[in-house]
C-alpha cells in the first residue's frame, strides 16, 4: 500500500482481556518495527523484524507481549491479560533493509479500562 | 549506553519568531545516525531529516535548518519564521550504525506557535 496501515485505530478493552493489533507495512519494506508511546512520553521500542532473521524482541516489556510477522508482510502485536499500564498508542513503522528514516503508521490507541 | 535528551518539554512562540529545539545524544558508537520527526496533532510521525555521524555539514530545507556538532553531541533544529502549522511535538532520535534498526527517541518537545 501507499503507507503503513494500522488497525484498529482505537481499541478499548477490559482489564484482563487479550488484544491483537495489526500492522500492514509498505509493500516491499523488509523491516518492521513496533513502538509504544505513552501519554507525554517518547517512543519506546518494542520489537523489530528484519526479513527472515530472528526478530529483536529486546524491547518487549513482559511475556504478556508477543508479535509475529507472517509471510514477511503483515504483523500482529498481541497483548495478553491486558493491564491498565498497557494503555498507550502503539505505533508500527517499516523501511527497506538498512535504510533509516522509516515510515510510521497512524497508530492504534489502546485504552484498558 | 545510548540516550537522547530533549531538555525542552514545551516551547511557546508567536508566529514569525525563530525557534530552536535542542537535542543532545550519548553513544559510544563511532557510526550512528540522528533523526528528527514531527508529530502533529493528528498523531502520525513525519520523518524530517537523517544525518550520519560522518557528515557534520549543517543542512537547510526551507524554513528548517539543523546544526550537528559532534564536539558537543548535539543535533539542534531551528525553525525560522515559525508558522501556526509548525505546532507539533518534535522528536529527536538516535540510530546505531550497522544492521540494528531500532531508534532511541527523546521524550519530545511540544512546540506551540500562536498567531
Amino acid at each position: 500500500g501507499a503507507g503503513v496501515s494500522q488497525s484498529p485505530s482505537n481499541k478499548v478493552t477490559e482489564k484482563g482481556k487479550d488484544v491483537e493489533l495489526r500492522c500492514d507495512p509498505i509493500s516491499g519494506h523488509t523491516a518492521l518495527y513496533w513502538y509504544r508511546q505513552s501519554l507525554g512520553q517518547g517512543l519506546e521500542f518494542l520489537i523489530y523484524f528484519q526479513g527472515n532473521s530472528a526478530p529483536d524482541k529486546s524491547g518487549l516489556p513482559s511475556d504478556r507481549f508477543s508479535a509475529e510477522r507472517t509471510g514477511g508482510s503483515v504483523s500482529t502485536l498481541t497483548i495478553q491479560r491486558t493491564q491498565q499500564e498497557d494503555s498507550a498508542v502503539y505505533l508500527c513503522a517499516s523501511s527497506f533493509e538498512g535504510v533509516y528514516g522509516y515510515t510510521f503508521g497512524s497508530g492504534t490507541r489502546l485504552t484498558v479500562v | 549506553a545510548q540516550k537522547v535528551t530533549q531538555a525542552q518539554t514545551e516551547i511557546s512562540v508567536v508566529e514569525k519568531e525563530d525557534v530552536t529545539l535542542d537535542c543532545v545524544y550519548e553513544t559510544r558508537d563511532t557510526t550512528y545516525y540522528l533523526f528528527w520527526y514531527k508529530q502533529p496533532p493528528s498523531g502520525e510521525l513525519v520523518f524530517l531529516i537523517r544525518r550520519n555521524s560522518f557528515d557534520e555539514q549543517n543542512e537547510i530545507s526551507g524554513r528548517y535548518s539543523w546544526n550537528f556538532q559532534k564536539s558537543t553531541s548535539s543535533f539542534n533544529f531551528t525553525i525560522t519564521a515559525s508558522q501556526v502549522v509548525d505546532s507539533a511535538v518534535y522528536f529527536c532520535a538516535l540510530g546505531r550504525g550497522g544492521s540494528q534498526g531500532n531508534l532511541i527517541f527523546g521524550k519530545g518537545t511540544k512546540l506551540s506557535v500562536k498567531p
